[in-house]
């Protein structure tokens, strides 16, 4: 399978505690961005990467947030102190030209 | 910042029928407008895009046509089946190949589409 991986799925974290997120993007692909998406809502837009830089963050994107990317290759979201409120899907997706690619996502669960 | 608004929310079709979703766009200097298809508990899919330099594209049955004149998009399924059943995202996008714009996009709400056999 040569498209966009995330993984976990699927994760059921107690409030306060911190998760992390893993987001492979095609291969060769130079630019990657994490999305959040609510039920009945379409995705938001939080990050990007082009290579290893962060060139832009979304005004969603509290400091409990934080997203790396350390060798151009796959990227990490890390949630700090999880809230009931960060409960949705997190997708990623990567791009070589104008047409962005998204992976299955992971579903966040804060209970 | 860019806002897009999508309609109908949801829009159910006899098997066969066309179906027609309509994004309008507030930044005029957006120029590119892909289309997503999201099945449930899947991320979403590219189906087709357009960029601002072209009036209608098609691809099968699926065509999206740009007015950006009146800053609307609009997606035409045609000869619909039960597997075309799925949510649908317009979005836009100020290309960052201008130079001053950006990579990210904005999203509509979705449209649920049930095509009814």
């Amino acid at each position: 399978d040569t498209g966009v991986s995330q993984d976990p799925r699927h994760k059921i974290t107690k409030r306060g505690q911190n998760v992390t997120f893993r987001c492979d993007p095609i291969s060769e692909h130079n630019r990657l961005y994490w999305y959040r998406q609510t039920l009945g809502q379409g995705p938001e837009f939080l990050t990007y990467f082009q290579n290893e830089a962060q060139l832009e963050k979304s005004r969603l994107l509290s400091d409990r947030f934080s997203a790396e990317r350390p060798k151009g290759s796959f990227s990490t979201l890390e949630i700090q102190r999880t809230e009931q409120g960060d409960s949705a899907m997190y997708l990623c997706a990567s791009s070589l030209g104008p047409q962005a690619f998204f992976g299955q996502g992971t579903r966040l669960t804060v209970v | 910042g860019e806002n897009v608004e999508q309609h109908p929310s949801t829009l159910s079709v006899q098997e066969g029928d066309s179906a027609v979703i309509k994004c309008t766009y507030s930044d005029s200097a957006s120029n590119y407008f892909p289309w997503y298809k999201q099945e449930l508990g899947k991320g979403p899919q590219l189906i087709i895009d357009i960029r601002s330099n072209v009036g209608e594209k098609k691809d099968q049955r699926i065509a999206v046509t740009l007015n950006k004149t009146a800053k609307h998009f609009s997606l035409h399924i045609t000869e619909t089946q039960p597997e075309d059943s799925a949510v649908y995202f317009c979005a836009a996008r100020i290309s960052a190949y201008s130079g001053a714009g950006s990579y990210q996009l904005t999203f509509g709400k979705g449209t649920k589409l049930s095509v009814i056999p």
